[in-house]
């Protein structure tokens, strides 16, 4: 079975401060796809990053950063020095290769504070 | 604006009515997906179409729903007799030719809100 679990329903921090959202895969296929998406208060979702299952490096993409450790199930995000802008709902997903769907966490609620 | 295309975005009926929803894929993607979003909850899959052929829907509820995406024009997901539990965000997303399990990325539309009162 194939399920993603966002652990953290919300978050809440201080502009400026560093906040990582977690998220944790499980899937016995040894080909998947990871995926974030925020979802802002307008209710967009606005695609974020794809990591394929044979790439393990980290990514960084301005202040936000992705852990990718296979060895855990996890792909971490990270906001670096946070700001009101990113308060949002930020979703894991994962994606057999296989098959088509994408398999969404609950979603982790982060709201920034001035 | 290039990106997937969902209209409406807000959509009111009353119980037993019909809800169509409309998607436009972007520009040169061949697959659609449909997600519905209960409240507080994350997307679950409904069902993926290519043009005049539907792949998977495996996530569709067994009656009152179902989608179409014709050889010209959007892409349509029909909720027939619609109920209070019907109420929920519907995103529409599409990939290129490929779709995810080739590892394409898959770009969401705005989603459209029904509310069934």
């Amino acid at each position: 079975a194939q399920k993603v679990t966002q652990a953290q329903t919300e978050i809440s921090v201080v502009e400026k401060e560093d906040v990582t959202l977690d998220c944790v895969y499980e899937t016995r296929d040894t080909t998947y796809y990871l995926f974030w998406y925020k979802q802002p208060p307008s209710g967009e979702l606005v695609f974020l990053i794809r990591r394929n299952s044979f790439d393990e490096q980290n990514e960084i993409s301005g202040r936000y950063s992705w852990n990718f450790q296979k060895s855990t199930s996890s792909f971490n995000f990270t906001i670096t020095a946070s700001q009101v802008v990113d308060s949002a709902v930020y979703f894991c997903a994962l994606s057999k290769s296989n098959t088509d769907k994408l398999i969404f966490g609950t979603g982790t609620r982060l709201q920034v504070f001035p | 604006n290039a990106g997937v295309m969902q209209n409406p975005r807000h959509l009111v009926r009353r119980r037993g009515q019909e809800a169509r929803l409309r998607c436009s894929p972007m520009k040169g993607h061949s697959h659609v997906y449909w997600y519905r979003q209960l409240p507080e909850e994350g997307l679950k899959f409904m069902v993926y179409l290519q043009k005049e052929n539907i792949i998977d829907e495996s996530g569709m509820p067994k009656e009152r729903f179902s989608a179409e995406f014709p050889k010209e024009g959007p892409s349509i997901l029909r909720i027939q007799q619609v109920v209070r539990g019907d109420s929920a965000a519907y995103f529409c997303a599409s990939s290129p030719l490929g779709g995810a399990s080739s590892g394409n990325t898959i770009y969401f539309g705005e989603g459209s809100w029904l509310t069934v009162v």
